[in-house]
C-alpha cells in the first residue's frame, strides 16, 4: 500500500532557528512531490518537487527531492512566529488522480 | 483566500443521521476534489470529480457519495453517520483533470463535522 511517512511529527523551536522536516515514501507510479503549509484551516501550496537533487527554494524555505533514497526535505531557515504551522507532504503518482499525504509535521516557533 | 468556497463551517448531528457537505470551486476551475481529515490521520483522498463526471475514488465509504453539478458546484453526501465520522472535509479545486501537473490544488476552508 503507498504511503507517506512524515517526521518528525511535532516540533517547537525559537524564532531564527533553522529547521529540516521530513518525507519519505513508499509509492508505486511516482511522478511528483508536492509540500503544503496548513495554517489554521486550508493547506497551500509551496513546491512541487519532479526531479532528483534540484532544490526548489522561495524565501527563506527550500526543498529538495530524492528519488534514489525516497525522501525529501524541507528546510525552513532563520524561523518566525508565522511559519508555526503543519506542513503535508504529498505525493502524486503517474496513474491515478488522488494525491497521497502524509500525517503532516506540527512547527510551531516561538518569539 | 483561496477562492473555494465550503458549506457549513460546523455541523454537529447524530449517529445514524445523515449531512450533505457544499463546495464550489474557483471561478473557471473544473475539477473538485474531496478530501478527510481526521484529528490524527493526514488527508485522505475521497473523491475527485471533473466537469461533471467522477474521475477518480479514493478510500471513500460505500456510505458515502458525492456529485458534481451543471454549474460545477459540489455536494459530498455522508449518511448513516458514525463517531468515526467526526472530522474536518476538505474540498479542493484545480483547473483542469489533473493537479498534479502543477501542484495546484486549491484548498477550501472546510466543513468540521462532529458526530455525536
Amino acid at each position: 500500500e503507498d504511503k507517506v511517512v512524515q517526521s518528525p511529527l511535532s516540533l517547537v523551536v525559537h524564532e531564527g532557528d533553522t529547521v529540516t522536516l521530513n518525507c519519505s515514501y513508499e509509492v508505486t507510479n511516482f511522478r511528483s512531490l508536492l509540500w503544503y503549509k496548513q495554517e489554521k484551516k486550508a493547506p497551500t501550496f509551496l513546491f512541487m518537487l519532479t526531479s532528483s537533487g534540484i532544490e526548489k527554494k522561495s524565501g527563506r524555505l527550500s526543498s529538495i527531492l530524492d528519488k534514489k533514497e525516497l525522501f525529501s526535505i524541507l528546510n525552513i531557515t532563520a524561523t518566525q512566529t508565522g511559519d508555526s504551522a503543519v506542513y503535508l507532504c504529498a505525493v502524486v503518482r503517474t496513474y491515478g488522480q488522488n494525491f497521497v499525504f502524509g500525517p503532516g509535521t506540527r512547527l510551531s516557533v516561538l518569539p | 483566500d483561496s477562492g473555494v468556497t465550503q458549506t457549513p463551517k460546523h455541523l454537529i448531528t447524530a449517529t445514524g443521521q445523515r449531512v450533505t457537505l457544499r463546495c464550489s470551486p474557483r471561478s473557471g476551475d473544473l475539477s473538485v476534489y474531496w478530501y478527510q481529515q481526521s484529528l490524527d490521520q493526514g488527508l485522505q483522498f475521497l473523491i475527485q470529480y471533473y466537469n461533471g463526471e467522477e474521475r477518480a475514488k479514493g478510500n471513500i465509504l460505500e456510505r458515502f457519495s458525492a456529485q458534481q453539478f451543471p454549474d460545477l458546484h459540489s455536494e459530498l453526501n455522508l449518511s448513516s453517520l458514525e463517531l468515526g465520522d467526526s472530522a474536518l472535509y476538505f474540498c479542493a479545486s484545480s483547473v483542469g483533470a489533473q493537479a498534479a501537473n502543477t501542484g495546484e490544488l486549491f484548498f477550501g476552508e472546510g466543513s468540521r463535522l462532529t458526530v455525536l
